[in-house]
C-alpha cells in the first residue's frame, strides 16, 4: 500500500526567503502529483512528475523527482505572501490502482512580509 | 484546458435526509472519477472510483449503500450520500481521467456538505 509523508507540515516563512518541502513516498509510484490549495477551495495542479530526475519549473516554484530514493521536493524561491496557500504532494501506485491517488498530509505554508 | 464542474457548490440538509452531488466533465471525456473526502484542516481520502458504465469500486472502511455512486454517461458521474448524518459533513471533490491519456488527471471545485 503507498504511503505518501510531507514534511514539513507547517512552514511559515519570511518574503524573500527560499525553503524546500519534501515528500517522501513507501512504494513505487508511476508518476508524482503537486498541488496547491487554497482555504476553502478546491485543488490546482501545479506539476506532475513522470520518471526519475525530471525537473520542473514555474515561476517561484521548482519540483523535483527521486525515485531511487522515493523522494520529491517542492523547493520555493523568493517567496512572496500569494504563495500562502496548502501544498500537497500525491503518488499513484499504478496497477490495479491506477489513476487512484494517494496524499500527503499536506504542507500549510504562510508567508511573511 | 480540461475542466470538471461540480453541482451543487454547497448544501445543507437535515439528518437522514439524501444529497446528490454532481461531478461533470465539461469539455472531455471521462471514462474514469474518482471520488475524495477532505474533512477540515485534513488531507483527500480517496473514497470510491467510478467507472463509466460499471459498478463503482470502493475503497476499504467506505459504506457503499451509504454512499451510492452512479457514472451513466462519460461526462457525468453522481455521489449520492443516504441518510446523511453530521459526520458525514465534509468537502467532497471529484476528480476525472481523461481518456486516453494515461496521466492526467483533473479536479473539481469541490461540494461542501454539512448535515444538521
Amino acid at each position: 500500500e503507498l504511503k505518501v509523508e510531507q514534511n514539513p507540515l507547517f512552514l511559515s516563512m519570511q518574503e524573500g526567503k527560499n525553503y524546500t518541502i519534501y515528500c517522501n513516498y513507501s512504494t513505487t509510484s508511476d508518476r508524482l502529483y503537486w498541488y496547491r490549495q487554497d482555504p476553502g477551495k478546491s485543488l490546482e495542479s501545479l506539476f506532475v512528475l513522470l520518471s526519475n530526475g525530471a525537473v520542473k519549473q514555474e515561476g517561484r516554484l521548482m519540483a523535483s523527482l527521486d525515485t531511487k530514493a522515493r523522494l520529491s521536493t517542492l523547493h520555493i524561491t523568493a517567496a512572496v505572501h500569494d504563495l500562502s496557500a496548502t501544498y500537497f504532494c500525491a503518488g499513484n501506485a499504478g496497477g490495479t490502482s491506477y489513476g487512484k491517488l494517494t496524499f500527503g498530509q499536506g504542507t500549510i505554508l504562510t508567508v511573511h512580509p | 484546458g480540461a475542466v470538471v464542474s461540480q453541482h451543487p457548490s454547497w448544501v445543507i440538509c437535515k439528518s437522514g435526509t439524501s444529497v446528490k452531488i454532481e461531478c461533470r466533465s465539461l469539455d472531455f471525456q471521462a471514462t474514469t472519477m474518482f471520488w475524495y473526502r477532505q474533512f477540515p484542516k485534513q488531507s483527500l481520502m480517496l473514497m470510491a472510483t467510478s467507472n463509466e458504465g460499471s459498478k463503482a469500486t470502493y475503497e476499504q472502511g467506505v459504506e457503499k449503500d451509504k454512499f451510492l455512486i452512479n457514472h451513466a454517461s462519460l461526462t457525468l458521474s453522481t455521489l449520492t450520500v443516504t441518510s446523511a448524518h453530521p459526520e458525514d459533513s465534509s468537502f467532497y471533490i471529484c476528480s476525472a481521467r481523461v481518456a486516453g491519456k494515461t496521466y492526467e488527471q483533473y479536479f473539481g471545485p469541490g461540494t461542501r456538505l454539512t448535515v444538521t
